[in-house]
């Protein structure tokens, strides 16, 4: 497989349920990104990886916990989620942050999230 | 000040016609700017970038617009084709960050 691949595509869930988004990218980068898409609003940035260190976290609820075990893989750990919280949640790589390559995000096609 | 602001919202456009999407932002210290593609069922995907030393960048039939003194930008897209419809992300970026800050986006329709 090539490029960034995201699973499950589609999830639904209840308020106190546990769920994980799993992110896998295959271009060799060493930064991995968290975004949520709500309709009419901008993309909004969640964490940033570098390396596998956490390097930016934007203020996000502790019911959403990423986890990136190597520079492939990313996870968000999702727990007792709110209804607002519903949205299409994209994982995208980069070359590592401060390298000129980092301006180029290559995004997944994201995991549409019902929260009920 | 980090904010990017995207118009219009929607547009339709008829099949040869040219799609005009703008972007302004109000950080001086962004530097780069790209426009993101997006197709239902996708995550988006980089189209055209722009450094503000340069006032317009051609690719194709996709062009970015630069006025650095009116911190504006804008996607010009000429002879729109029904396969350009998709929905068009503006961002901007600080060398220093670590992240993009996006636009809300513009969903285009080219009518066949």
């Amino acid at each position: 497989e090539t490029g960034v691949t995201q699973t499950p595509r589609h999830l639904v869930m209840g308020m106190t349920n546990k769920k994980s988004l799993k992110c896998e990218q295959h271009l060799g980068h060493n930064a991995m990104y968290w975004y949520k898409q709500s309709a009419k609003k901008p993309l909004e940035l969640m964490f940033v990886y570098n390396f596998k260190e956490q390097t930016e976290n934007n203020s996000v609820p502790s019911r959403f916990s990423p986890e990136c075990p190597n520079s492939s893989h990313l996870f968000l750990h999702l727990h007792t989620l709110q209804p607002e919280d519903s949205a299409l949640y994209l994982c995208a790589s980069s070359q590592a942050v401060g390298n000129s390559g980092a301006n180029v995000l290559t995004f997944g096609a994201g995991s549409r999230l019902t929260v009920l | 000040q980090q904010q990017v602001k995207q118009s219009p919202q929607s547009l339709i456009v008829q099949k040869g016609g040219i799609s005009i999407i703008n972007c302004a932002y109000e950080n001086t210290a962004f530097d780069y700017f790209p426009w993101y593609q997006q197709f239902p069922g996708k995550g988006p995907a980089l189209l055209i970038a722009i450094r503000p030393d340069v006032s317009e960048k051609k690719e194709g039939r996709f062009t970015i617009s630069f006025n650095k003194s009116a911190k504006q930008f804008s996607l010009h897209i000429m002879d729109s084709q029904p396969g350009d419809s998709a929905t068009y992300f503006c961002a901007a970026r600080r060398g220093s960050a670590r992240q993009l800050t996006f636009g809300s986006g513009t969903q285009l329709t080219v009518l066949p």
